[in-house]
Formats: C-alpha cells, sequence, structure tokens
C-alpha cells in the first residue's frame, strides 16, 4: 500500500458545483496532515493544514478519520479559479517528512 | 517576513555534465530544508531533507548529492547527469519551533532538462 494515496481524476465539474476528494494514509503514527493547491508548472502552495476535529476556510472544508485512515477536501461553489491539482500531504509519523500524494485534478468548467 | 529563494528557473544541460542547484531561505534560522523532484506527469519525490548544517538525510539513492554548508542554503548537485534526472526540482522550508499544523513552504522551482 502507498504510503499516500489520492483517485488523479480528472473531476469535471461546472461552476458552483460541491466536489469532495479523499486522501488515504498508511501511517497510523502520522500527526500532520495537509492539502495543498498546484497550478500547472508552478510550485505546490499551502490550501490549508486539516485540524483532527475539522476546519474550515471559507469554501473549503477538511476533515480528518483517524479510524479509517483518510482525510477529506470538500470545495463548496466550485469556482473556474479552483481549476488545479490538490495535493495530500502526510507527515511521516512523528515526523516533519512530509510525503505527498501523487494529486486530484480539478477542472472547473463554465 | 520568510522567503524562499531558488535558480536557476530553467536549466538545460547535456548528459554527463554536472549539476548545482542553490535554494536559499530569509528571515528564519535553522529551518528544516527539503529538495523534491517532480518528474513530468508525476508526483512529488523527496529527494533528500536536513535538519541543519551539515545534516543530511537521503529518501532515495542515485546519482544526486545534497549539501548545507549555511544554515539557510541548501545545495542539490550532481557529477554526471542522466536523461531521467529531468524534472522540475522544487526546494522547500519549514520554521524551527512550529506546531506540528504548520506546513511547508515552496520556492518557485528549477525546470530540469537533460538533452
Amino acid at each position: 500500500r502507498k504510503e499516500v494515496e489520492q483517485d488523479p481524476g480528472p473531476f469535471n465539474v461546472p461552476e458552483g458545483a460541491t466536489v469532495a476528494f479523499n486522501c488515504t494514509y498508511s501511517n497510523s503514527a502520522s500527526q500532520s496532515f495537509f492539502w495543498y493547491r498546484q497550478d500547472c508548472r508552478k510550485e505546490p502552495k499551502l490550501l490549508m493544514s486539516v485540524y483532527s476535529s475539522g476546519n474550515e476556510d471559507g469554501r473549503f472544508t477538511a476533515q480528518l478519520n483517524r479510524a479509517s485512515q483518510y482525510i477529506s477536501l470538500l470545495i463548496r461553489d466550485s469556482k473556474l479559479s479552483d481549476s488545479a491539482t490538490y495535493l495530500c500531504v502526510v507527515n511521516k509519523g512523528g515526523s516533519y517528512i512530509p510525503t505527498f500524494g501523487r494529486g486530484t485534478s480539478l477542472i472547473v468548467h463554465p | 517576513s520568510q522567503t524562499i529563494h531558488q535558480w536557476p528557473a530553467t536549466l538545460v544541460q547535456p548528459v554527463g555534465s554536472p549539476l548545482s542547484l542553490e535554494c536559499t531561505v530569509e528571515g528564519t534560522s535553522n529551518p528544516n530544508l527539503y529538495w523534491y523532484r517532480q518528474a513530468a506527469g508525476r508526483g512529488l519525490q523527496l529527494l533528500f531533507y536536513s535538519v541543519g548544517i551539515g545534516q543530511i538525510s537521503s529518501e532515495v539513492p542515485q546519482n544526486l548529492s545534497a549539501s548545507r554548508p549555511q544554515d539557510r542554503q541548501f545545495i542539490l548537485s550532481s557529477k554526471k547527469l542522466l536523461l531521467s534526472d529531468s524534472g522540475f526540482y522544487l526546494c522547500a522550508w519549514r520554521g524551527l519551533g512550529q506546531g506540528r499544523n504548520y506546513g511547508y513552504t515552496f520556492g518557485s522551482g528549477t525546470r530540469l532538462t537533460v538533452v
């Protein structure tokens, strides 16, 4: 089993739609989780950390399910500008060594 | 404020030539530093990380090496490039003492093509 797994997509959704991505991780000792956004040919940028109790930032909601070892990202009211690749990041065990998933591609169309 | 610089932005090198990519961080002390590579259409692969001057950990054995001669400087090198070394090289940092929910900040990357 890969350390961090994501559905590569693409997820093709209309503007205004709600879309959700999941990411599974294999190391039950992992303590830190993040979602990053990567635009084509650019560096990844932090979208949000994922807190144990779940957290929300505007249209974005992140959840952590430790029992099933997955994190999720929900995007509401999708905008054209949300089109990008979303990377799931999990720290190895209790370390500060991040492992990236291969990313989920989102395409928002008019 | 903290910033991270990577250069060059693009590089075309012949097979067998040496490589040196540099990354520097400003506005912080004793950061954790990381080198990643992203091959075309692939995920980010951790190559090296460093928790201090002269302390380098390698994640993947290959013909690349890394050095940290100064606290905020991280260098990726190769003596002889292979075609398979082509990719998008990214440097990242994380501040010392930051809580576990603080993420990693990336430089703008170097796109390397080996010909």
